[in-house]
Parts: structure tokens; C-alpha cells; sequence
């Protein structure tokens, strides 16, 4: 089976403006999950995605969005982009939304805003 | 709420030694545990996971760790380490306020660094 796979793997934007990731689940899994990180802050949750419907959400500001589509890919977007959102973009697959399953996470997408 | 503390931020050790990374969670639940390996310019890879039962926890790669829930650790071990063992070691908890999500709380990460 195909890993999870993220894409674009590196993104120069620019203060101010937006980004759209996206991430392909292991087929079969359904449920998705993004994670942000940075050397200072370390490995954060963003969100989680299960059947389209977001799961759960961490504390970051509402310029952080997300979506999954019927097929299980799923998408972040951050609007009016600041340098502090420069990090390593994380997003793990597992067949269902659940405490006990293991997470299969891609090679990230690394985001350099300047 | 739920934390987990890495108490190490890099661990120099030389190949063949043993190696101990250590990590203290803090939880008023029962919980879920995890480490995860990340190799440079690398997602993260699952190495073992605790979730009930027997206490030693055997991983991929020839590593194993001991959930204590008297001193909230969950240390990870390996008896000989390897030069490809160089890499960044998560530790993770569950977010067992509910079941029904996948979210982890990640610790800071400890670098293991192999020296020949």
C-alpha cells in the first residue's frame, strides 16, 4: 500500500498571503489528522478529520482551516500568512477516528513564510 | 490536562551501548502511549505503543519500553544502539477525554545522537 502522502513538499509564501495543503490518506483510512511543527513549540494538533466531518480541533486562530473530501483527501488552508506559521505540516491517516489506533503520518509539507 | 515531559533534549551515545529516553506523562485518566521515531526530512513512524496489559512494551527496531503508572513514566530502551538509530524520538499521549479521536500530545522530542 501507498503511504500517506503530502503535497506540495516545500512552500515559500509571503506575509499576508494564504496556503493550501493537501494530504493523501493510506487507502482505506478514513480518518486524518494535521499536525504543526516548529522547533519552538514542537508537535502541535491542529485538527482532525473522520467521514468529512471535523473530529476535533486544537488552539490555534481561526486563519487555520480545514477540509476532507469524500475520497478521504484532506486539505489545510491558513489565510493572511504570518512568519510565525513557518514549520513542518504534519498529517496522519488511520483507518478510524480512535484513541487506540495507530497513526501513519507523511513527509510533511515545510511552509517558509518571509 | 494532559502532558508529557521529555526530559532529555539530545542523548550522545556511542554505537553498541545501551540507550534509555526518558519521558514522565501527566494524566488524572487512564491513558494511551506512544513513541514515535522521525528521521530527518521524514514523517514520523510509529516505533511501540502502550495501550493495556503487560507493562513491557516490545517495538520495532529492537526497542521496548515500561509503562509505570506509579512514577507516570514510559521510558524507551534499546541494549545496542546502531548508527541508523540517529534520529528524533517522540514521545505521546492519547487524548483520553475522548474516545473517539486520534488526537496525541506530543512531547519536545529528544535527539538520540549515535556516535561511531
Amino acid at each position: 500500500k501507498a503511504g500517506v502522502t503530502q503535497t506540495p513538499r516545500y512552500l515559500i509564501k509571503t506575509r499576508g498571503q494564504q496556503v493550501t495543503l493537501s494530504c493523501s490518506p493510506i487507502s482505506g483510512h478514513r480518518s486524518v489528522s494535521w499536525y504543526q511543527q516548529t522547533p519552538g513549540q514542537g508537535l502541535q494538533f491542529l485538527f482532525e478529520y473522520f467521514s468529512e466531518t471535523q473530529r476535533n480541533k486544537g488552539n490555534f486562530p481561526g486563519r487555520f482551516s480545514g477540509r476532507q473530501f469524500s475520497n478521504s483527501r484532506s486539505e489545510m488552508n491558513v489565510s493572511t500568512l504570518e512568519l510565525g506559521d513557518s514549520a513542518l505540516y504534519l498529517c496522519a491517516s488511520s483507518p478510524r477516528t480512535s484513541v487506540i489506533e495507530t497513526q501513519y503520518f507523511g513527509p510533511g509539507t515545510r511552509l517558509l513564510v518571509l | 490536562a494532559q502532558s508529557v515531559t521529555q526530559l532529555d533534549s539530545q542523548v550522545p551515545v556511542f554505537e553498541e551501548a545501551p540507550v534509555e529516553l526518558r519521558c514522565n506523562y501527566s494524566s488524572s485518566v487512564s491513558v494511551y502511549l506512544f513513541w514515535y521515531v522521525q528521521y530527518p526530512n521524514q514523517g514520523l513512524q510509529l516505533l511501540l505503543k502502550y495501550l493495556s496489559g503487560s507493562t513491557l512494551v516490545k517495538g520495532i527496531n529492537g526497542f521496548e519500553a515500561e509503562f509505570n503508572k506509579s512514577q507516570t513514566s514510559f521510558h524507551l530502551r534499546k541494549p545496542s544502539v546502531h548508527i541508523s538509530d540517529t534520529a528524533e524520538y517522540f514521545c505521546a499521549v492519547s487524548d483520553s477525554s475522548s474516545s473517539n479521536t486520534g488526537k496525541l500530545i506530543f512531547g519536545q522530542g529528544t535527539t538520540l545522537q549515535v556516535k561511531p
